[in-house]
């Protein structure tokens, strides 16, 4: 079954102690990219990477780190995280830029709570 | 910079209506316009996808327009059903790149 699939679902962590989102997809995608979810204030890109090894910032990426050292993989790393990190993050992907009809995947998401 | 807007936010209606959700989006130079369902605690579901080219898409009860120009798109859902209760997004990728702006959703409840 194509999909993006992440972990964990839910994670309560405190404040300063280095936390790592997975994020891997299946359906030989260039592109992915996260994506924070908070009330009141929607869905805001984090980090996005067009391709292995090509990674840039979004709106939000303030205190966020990513890596794409392989084409299926897109680990979103928090090295501090602080309780306004507290959030609903989502993971996504898409064919790329030669190939967006078929749209956008994403994940179920990882609630995570920094206290 | 691109804004999505999704008005009204919330919706409540008995069983059986025909319903129009509308968005809104400031610039015209998309890629496509995607509609999501989110479920409370959530992921997001793609129901419909439109290309810039394309002036609609329909999927079961679903029908979605573009009209691009004009900076609109409207999510017409048929005999809507209580299973349809659910937050329901609209996204818009930038032509150009690969990013997706969305509106901040419109919470519809289909009462039985």
């Amino acid at each position: 079954e194509a999909q993006v699939t992440q972990n964990p679902r839910y994670l309560i962590t405190v404040t300063g102690k280095k936390l790592t989102v997975t994020c891997s997809q299946n359906m030989n995608h260039e592109y992915m990219s996260w994506y924070r979810q908070d009330p009141g204030l929607g869905l805001r890109q984090i980090y996005y990477s067009m391709n292995v090894e090509v990674t840039d910032k979004g709106d939000v990426p303030e205190g966020y780190k990513v890596s794409r050292k392989e084409k299926r993989n897109f680990p979103l790393i928090l090295e501090s995280p602080s309780p306004n990190q507290t959030s609903l993050y989502f993971c996504a992907s898409s064919l790329g830029s030669t190939g967006v009809p078929y749209g956008y995947t994403f994940g179920s998401g990882t609630r995570l709570t920094v206290v | 910079k691109q804004e999505v807007t999704q008005i009204p936010a919330a919706l409540s209606v008995p069983e059986g209506e025909n319903l129009v959700l509308n968005c809104s989006f400031t610039d015209s130079a998309i890629y496509n316009l995607q509609w999501f369902r989110q479920d409370p605690g959530k992921g997001l579901t793609s129901l419909l996808l439109i290309q810039s080219s394309q002036r609609e898409q329909t999927s079961g009860r679903l029908n979605a327009s573009l009209d691009k120009s004009s900076g609109r798109s409207t999510l017409y859902i048929a005999a809507s059903q209580p299973g349809d209760s659910a937050t329901y997004l609209c996204a818009v990728a930038q032509g150009g790149s690969e990013k997706l702006v969305f509106g901040k959703g419109m919470k519809l409840t289909v009462n039985p």
